[in-house]
């Protein structure tokens, strides 16, 4: 069955500096990737995704992702991070397979100090 | 374009009652998805309907909770009666119709915090 790992639950961060928020899947078939972010009392938005193609994808707001079939992670970063960018995010997949259902990770709370 | 819209955003209720949520899905959008996020953990799916037809309950509680899309639009996803661990809060989401290939992009509602006491 598909699993999604996150491996970190909170990951605090000084404004303007860089973030890296780690994603792991398992899978023994071809998958597509999402990362979602959930701010505070709002319902969950698409931020990027991986379905074929460039294994790098980005987001309008800075960050992006890059598929890595070899180590199976789908890594979420951003260079610079704003106050703004203080939310949970989400990783999930959707295996190719029989069983399309869409699987999330734990999620990861990042806090943007200033 | 208006997004999911659900209600009631927050609901309390005492074990062994029960309890509806209503979803209305984005307008065009086939698919119909009720997740339970439980606190600290990512949303997990309950059941996906297309249309009116249900896709996929294999994670559904049966004997408890209940889902129907009697028209294919609105949906209604009920718990009865309640336990504690059913504290949660139910999102819906929808997208266009599924099919093989690539999977289209699930838009997520606000979602209903449910305590149960």
């Amino acid at each position: 069955a598909q699993s999604v790992t996150q491996l970190d639950s909170q990951v605090p961060v000084f404004e303007e500096a860089p973030v890296e928020l780690r994603c792991n899947y398992s899978s023994s078939v071809s998958v597509y990737l999402f990362w979602y972010v959930q701010y505070p009392n709002q319902g969950l938005q698409l931020l990027l995704k991986y379905l074929s193609g460039s294994t790098l994808v980005k987001s309008i707001n800075g960050f992006e992702a890059e598929f890595n079939k070899s180590q199976t992670s789908f890594h979420l970063r951003k260079p610079s991070v704003h106050i703004s960018d203080t939310a949970e995010y989400f990783c999930a997949a959707i295996s190719s397979g029989s069983a399309r259902q869409l699987t999330f990770g734990s999620g990861t709370q990042l806090t943007v100090l200033p | 374009e208006a997004g999911v819209a659900q209600s009631p955003r927050y609901k309390i209720i005492e074990k062994r009652q029960s309890v509806a949520f209503w979803c209305n899905p984005i307008s065009g959008h086939a698919t119909l998805y009720w997740y339970q996020q439980i606190l600290g953990q990512g949303p997990k799916l309950l059941i996906q309907f297309q249309n009116n037809g249900v896709v996929d309950d294999s994670q559904l509680p049966k004997d408890r909770f209940s889902a129907e899309r009697l028209k294919g639009v609105d949906s209604t996803l009920k718990i009865q009666p309640a336990k504690l661990e059913d504290s949660a809060v139910y999102l819906c989401a929808s997208s266009l119709l599924v099919t093989s290939g690539a999977p289209d992009t699930q838009y997520f509602g606000p979602g209903t915090r449910l305590t149960v006491l």
